[in-house]
């Protein structure tokens, strides 16, 4: 049973360039989130998305960011034109079918470095 | 809203010693809880989680944690670390029925000599 893939683990991105981050979920969960991490900080929510469905995107930056889980295909997190400020890992977890008990499970990451 | 605070930012041990990670959270109600171990170059893992019943917890690795109500604590402890366990350690507080509400520590930085 693969675990949550993210894709690609690292990626270069010169200033003002679009990157694009993409994560499937474990097989059997419907519900996406993303989270991003500063060196030397914890883990910061961004997006929960459900399929074709953004649930809360409370902590995502209101310019250049965009998240969207399509009815195929894995989630897509989008950061258009990025900074400096935009360098960090940033994580998929996934979780089952939305019971008050659900964990979720998270992805290797994708590093992201703006020159 | 809620918080969670880990007030170890970075712990240092030789082999053997025992290991208590402190964590406290601040939300009113019903909390499911977790930690997640961070290595090097890797992702999160899930160590333990807490969602009702016994409020001592076992994890993966020999790793425990318990759960005291009144202090509003969720501190994660392991009677003899070893090198192996050197990591991030993470917890992790969500409302009961609110999955997404996810709110993480800062992390603590366990180093282990030895």
């Amino acid at each position: 049973n693969a675990g949550v893939m993210q894709n690609p683990r690292h990626l270069v991105r010169r200033r003002g360039q679009e990157a694009r981050l993409r994560c499937s979920p474990m097989k059997g969960h419907s519900h996406v989130y993303w989270y991003r991490q500063l060196p030397e900080e914890g883990l910061k929510f961004m997006v929960y998305l459900q399929k074709e469905n953004i649930i809360d995107e409370s902590g995502m930056p209101k310019e250049r960011f965009s998240a969207e889980f399509p009815k195929e295909g894995p989630s897509i997190l989008r950061i258009q034109q990025v900074v400096r400020g935009d360098s960090a890992a940033y994580f998929c977890a996934s979780s089952g079918p939305g019971t008050t008990t659900d964990t979720q499970y998270f992805g290797p990451g994708t590093r992201l470095t703006v020159l | 809203a809620q918080s969670v605070s880990q007030h170890n930012h970075h712990v240092i041990l030789s082999e053997a010693a025992s290991l208590e990670l402190g964590c406290n959270y601040s939300y009113g109600g019903t909390v499911n809880l977790f930690w997640y171990v961070q290595y090097p170059g890797q992702h999160l893992q899930l160590l333990l989680k807490y969602f009702s019943g016994d409020p001592l917890v076992k994890g993966i690795k020999g790793f425990e944690a318990e759960f005291i109500k009144s202090k509003f604590s969720f501190n994660l402890r392991k009677p003899s670390v070893q090198w192996s366990d050197t990591a991030e350690y993470f917890c992790a507080v969500n409302p009961r029925g609110n999955n997404n509400d996810m709110r993480f520590g800062a992390g603590t930085r366990l180093t282990v000599k030895p």
